[in-house]
Order: structure tokens, then sequence, then C-alpha cells
């Protein structure tokens, strides 16, 4: 089973400032299959990225993935007041097909 | 745009079965995978399961004995059944849409929360 680990698991930044969430698997993914959402408060998650770099229809250029094999990150360059939100990555593989991220939470500082 | 749905009971009791339908508009279930996520209260996502469009289903392992999947292409819905479930099944349920190629879920329903309570 590929395990997927986001650090860290929560961030603390402003309005402006640039954000950077990690994500680590183990064993390797391939960047084909490794997505991030974005999922704030009563909603569902919203894709954000797949891929690992390929932004999803609507998804404002400021947010951009990056990575290979074991190390994937995701960039918001400049935060919006929208952006506070919690985000996971997600990969697929053989067996079991789909594991989540525990999470990043984005909170406003 | 394609849409998702969830409906069914908000209450279920422990040991009993846990069934929730999802209705898709805008698009046919006779193409694509269609999945069920859930998540706990306050915690992440955990895959379920999905049924292609041929019928064939793949189950996370570690529901895989209490687990069903199923599809009725004349009302373009999809359902899930969870049996002998405990309050550890107490979560929001969510159906969603793979896309096929690099396989991220891309269309979500809003979810709806099932609680096991007695």
């Amino acid at each position: 089973e590929i395990v997927l680990t986001q650090s860290p698991g929560t961030l603390s930044l402003s309005p402006g400032e640039r954000a950077t969430l990690s994500c680590r698997a183990s064993p390797s993914v391939s960047s084909t299959y490794l997505a991030w959402y974005q999922q704030k408060p009563g909603q569902a998650p919203r894709l954000l990225i797949y891929g690992a770099s390929s932004r999803a229809t609507g998804i404002p250029d400021r947010f951009s993935g990056s990575g290979s094999g074991t190390d994937f990150t995701l960039t918001i360059s400049r935060l919006e007041p929208e952006d506070f939100a919690v985000y996971y990555c997600q990969q697929y593989d053989s067996s079991p097909p789909y594991t989540f991220g525990q999470g990043t939470k984005l909170e406003i500082k | 745009q394609v849409q998702l749905q969830e409906s069914g009971p908000g209450l279920v009791k422990p040991s009993e079965t846990l069934s929730l339908t999802c209705t898709v508009s805008g698009g046919s279930i006779s193409s694509y995978y269609w999945s069920w996520i859930r998540q706990p209260p306050g915690k992440g996502l955990e895959w379920i399961g999905y049924i292609y469009y041929t019928g064939s289903t793949n189950y996370n392992p570690s529901l895989k004995s209490r687990v069903t999947i199923s599809r009725d292409t004349s009302k373009n819905q999809f359902s899930l059944k969870l049996n002998s479930v405990t309050a550890a099944d107490t979560a929001v349920y969510y159906c969603a849409r793979i896309e096929a190629a690099r396989r991220y879920f891309e269309y979500w329903g809003q979810g709806t929360l099932v609680t096991v309570s007695s």
C-alpha cells in the first residue's frame, strides 16, 4: 500500500504570502496519478491539480504543482482569503487503488 | 456539466446495513468509473470502492468484506451498501466520478452525513 504523508499538518500564513505544501509518498508514485484537492468546511473536495502539475479547469494560476517519485509539492504563489482551507493529496496505484494524505490545514495567521 | 447527488437514510442502527444511492445527471454512467469516498467527522478522506461502466468493481481491502457497489443504468444511478455497521462508519459519504486516464476524482456529490447510532 502506498502511504501519503502531508506536511505540515497546519500552516499559518497571511494573505499575500506564498504557501508551500508537501506530500511525500512511500513507496514512490507515478506523477501521472498524483492529484491535489481543496476542501472548505461543509463542502466536498474540489480538484485543483492532476498529473502532479496540471491545473484543473477553472483553477487560478496562483496554484501550481510539482514533483515526482516520492516528493510532491503544491504551491500557492500569493494567498487570497478564499484559499484558506484543507488540502489533500491523492494517488492512484494498484492495491488499494486510491489513498489520500491526511491533509494540511492552511489557516489565516 | 456532470452533477452527482447522494441520497439515503441519515441514521442507521449498529449491525444494520447502510444503503446510499448516487444519482448522476448531465452524463451517463455507462462510461467512466464511479466511486464512493467517506470522511468521518473532523478526519480525512477514505476511498471505499468504485464500479466501472462494465459492472466490474474494486473495493478498499479494509472494507471489502462488508461493501457492495452496484449500478442501475436505467436510472443512471449507482449505489453503496455497507453491512454490519458500527459507530466507526459514521461519516459524510461522497459519490464521485473518476477521470479514466489520470484516475483522479473529477466530479463530486455534495456529500451526505450518515450517523450510526441506536
